[in-house]
């Protein structure tokens, strides 16, 4: 069965240092995933996402993440978090044959220390 | 840009009331989604429509019902809802087909009385 885990419920970093959220995925077939972030009360907004090719993505706030298929992983990772970043995380997977679903992980709760 | 509107943003029903929740989205795309979050838990799929038409249904009970009027428009007609149906309900819109990307709004604040 398809699943994703993210191991780390609430991660605490200092203001400036680096960040590194680990998501584990379950899946028979080539992924897509994804990484959504959101803030308290908010929607979720999408920060990255990997189909096919190189598998260090770039995506938005200064986030990127690195598909992994030997370790079936797609860790999400920042050089320098801010005080703004402190939020949700959601690592996600498309299931290729469903219309569009989609698989979310647990979370992974980030707060930021000053 | 981007953009799913949801309207009410917050919502407070009592258990034999009707309301509905409203999506909007102007990108052109062809699947509509809805999705429910409780606290501090991840989304979870609730319906899904492809070109106008309910492609996933998760068993979600009859006292939710969605209706997709055209492209661009979703609802959620709410009816006899228990209060474990408080939650953050989210509509997302993508390109129909596999392995395109979602793109959620701000969602529905909905507190059942």
């Amino acid at each position: 069965a398809q699943s994703v885990t993210q191991p780390d419920i609430h991660i605490t970093v200092s203001e400036g240092a680096s960040l590194e959220l680990r998501c584990n995925y379950s899946y028979g077939a080539t992924p897509y995933l994804f990484w959504y972030v959101q803030s308290p009360g908010q929607g979720l907004q999408l920060l990255l996402k990997y189909f096919s090719g190189d598998t260090l993505v770039q995506g938005i706030k200064g986030f990127e993440a690195e598909f992994k298929r030997s370790q079936s992983s797609f860790n999400l990772r920042k050089p320098s978090v801010h005080w703004s970043d402190a939020a949700e995380y959601f690592c996600a997977v498309g299931l290729y044959n469903q219309g569009g679903k989609l698989i979310f992980g647990q979370g992974t709760e980030l707060s930021v220390k000053p | 840009d981007t953009e799913v509107t949801q309207t009410p943003k917050h919502l407070v029903m009592g258990m034999t009331n009707k309301k509905s929740l409203k999506c909007e989205q102007h990108m052109g795309h062809r699947a509509m989604y809805w999705y429910k979050q409780k606290a501090k838990k991840p989304p979870e799929l609730m319906f899904v429509y492809s070109y106008e038409k309910l492609s996933i249904n998760e068993s979600v009970p009859s006292r939710f019902s969605p209706e997709c009027p055209n492209s661009s428009l979703l609802n959620l007609h709410l009816h006899a809802l228990q209060p474990e149906d408080s939650a953050l309900y989210l509509c997302a819109s993508s390109s129909a087909g596999s392995g395109n990307t979602i793109y959620f709004g701000e969602g529905s604040w909905l507190t059942v009385v």
